[in-house]
């Protein structure tokens, strides 16, 4: 079975541009969740869906946006790009309550 | 609000060398404790998932204990490699099932 992809690896935008990140869960995963990476800190909470309901918000503005598929894979969106919004961006799923999540390689996003 | 620390930010060790890694957590209420490792401008690789109920985990030369009530895990390595070298995280899980991370711990193992 594939692992958690993500697409693309790689993605340089300009500041006040907008940007579309992309998950596929791991098959049978039906919880997808976003984490927002900087460099030297660990990975912060920034959606988790479940059955394509927002389950939880972590304290980011609201350029910051999601959505899930009825395929269970995910988008997030984020608006009018500020260069604090660089970062490794983590998507990781699971089969939900305590099984522990699984993540895939990252997208590494730089605001010039 | 959890709050997860882990001590210390980097360790060197030569090779061959036994070493523990810890995390503190301010809230037991708890659901899981997952260790991860995570090579430079890369993802996250889920080591060993400890459920609130028990009290350790075992995976090769990894050893991951849990002790809620003080709110303490560690990471054990046993005659560490130069592979090993990487940052290692850990996080928990609450009701929420966000999971809720450490800053990690850089390890440098020395051949």
């Amino acid at each position: 079975d594939a692992g958690v992809t993500q697409s693309p690896t790689h993605l340089i935008k300009t500041r006040g541009q907008h940007v579309t990140l992309r998950c596929s869960p791991i098959s049978g995963h039906k919880s997808v969740s976003w984490y927002q990476q900087v460099l030297g800190q660990g990975p912060q909470f920034i959606f988790q869906y479940y059955e394509k309901e927002e389950r939880g918000r972590g304290n980011f503005p609201d350029r910051f946006s999601a959505r899930q598929f009825p395929n269970y894979s995910s988008e997030l969106n984020v608006n009018a790009l500020l260069l604090g919004d660089s970062a490794l961006y983590l998507c990781a799923s699971s089969r939900g309550g305590s099984y522990g999540y699984t993540f895939g390689s990252g997208t590494r996003l730089t605001v010039v | 609000k959890q709050e997860v620390t882990q001590i210390p930010a980097a360790l060197s060790v030569p090779e061959g060398e036994n070493l523990v890694l810890n995390c503190s957590f301010t809230d037991s209420a708890i659901y899981n404790l997952q260790w991860f490792r995570q090579d430079p401008g890369k993802g996250l690789t889920s080591l060993l998932l400890i459920q609130s109920s028990q009290r350790e985990q075992t995976s090769g030369r990894l050893n991951a204990s849990l002790d809620k009530s003080s709110g303490r895990s560690t990471l054990y390595i046993a005659a560490s490699q130069p592979g090993d070298s990487a940052t290692y995280l850990c996080a928990t899980q609450g009701g929420s099932e966000k999971l809720v991370f450490g800053k990690g711990t850089k390890l440098t193992v020395n051949p």
